[in-house]
């Protein structure tokens, strides 16, 4: 079975300071792992993936991920942090049975000037 | 060139009406979803079609009915409002699982 835990669910970073959020998941198979972005009043808008290619997978906005198969994590983060970063992330696993997809509770991220 | 399209935005009705929200893909993926996001940013996956056949009903009452005509479209009527379901409803479609999902703006539902 797939499950994925979203280990905090606020994150507060100044400007110009990195950002990491972190996720763990479980899968029975290989993985397709993802991070989506939600801007307030907003729909969500992928930010990276990975499936199996490269373990560090970058993505839009100066965002990257690593996948570490050996501690089942797909952790986020970005060098240098923007106010326009200040969003709700939320990291998914995906199922190759029934094309179903395994969000995570959300990480609240903050960015002070 | 939206590629995945709900309607309407907002919609704000009273508890025991009947209303319907509609999503559109342009994307020639297979797979749609309806999921609910909650006050608490939670989401939920409600129901999924892939080829206008129904392949994923989670525990959704059956107030709550998806139509898929075509697998471009997919409606999701809600009978007898109750103020729970209050709710941003977004529609998303995929082509696969490695390709990821892509998500409709969302509908704001509000029940007074």
């Amino acid at each position: 079975a797939q499950s994925v835990t979203q280990l905090d669910s606020h994150v507060s970073v100044s400007e110009g300071t990195p950002v990491l959020l972190r996720c763990n998941y479980s899968s029975s198979y290989s993985p397709s792992l993802f991070w989506y972005v939600q801007h307030p009043n907003k729909g969500l808008q992928l930010l990276l993936k990975y499936t199996s290619a490269a373990t560090l997978v970058k993505g839009i906005n100066g965002f990257e991920a690593e996948f570490k198969k050996s501690e089942t994590s797909f952790h986020l983060t970005k060098p240098s942090a923007h106010m326009s970063d200040a969003a709700e992330y939320f990291c998914v696993v995906s199922s190759y049975n029934f094309n179903k997809f395994y969000f995570g509770s959300g990480t609240k991220l903050n960015v002070k000037p | 060139d939206t590629a995945v399209s709900q309607t309407p935005k907002y919609l704000v009705t009273q508890m025991g009406n009947d209303k319907s929200i509609k999503c559109e893909q342009n994307l020639g993926h297979d797979t749609m979803y309806w999921y609910k996001q909650d006050s608490k940013k939670f989401l939920k996956i409600m129901f999924s079609y892939n080829n206008k056949e129904l392949i994923i009903n989670e525990t959704v009452p059956n107030r709550f009915s998806p139509k898929s005509p075509d697998k471009a479209h997919l409606n999701l009527h809600i009978n007898s409002l109750e103020l729970g379901d209050s709710a941003v409803y977004f529609c998303a479609s995929s082509q696969a699982p490695a390709v990821g999902l892509f998500f409709g703006p969302g509908t704001r539902l509000t029940v007074t």
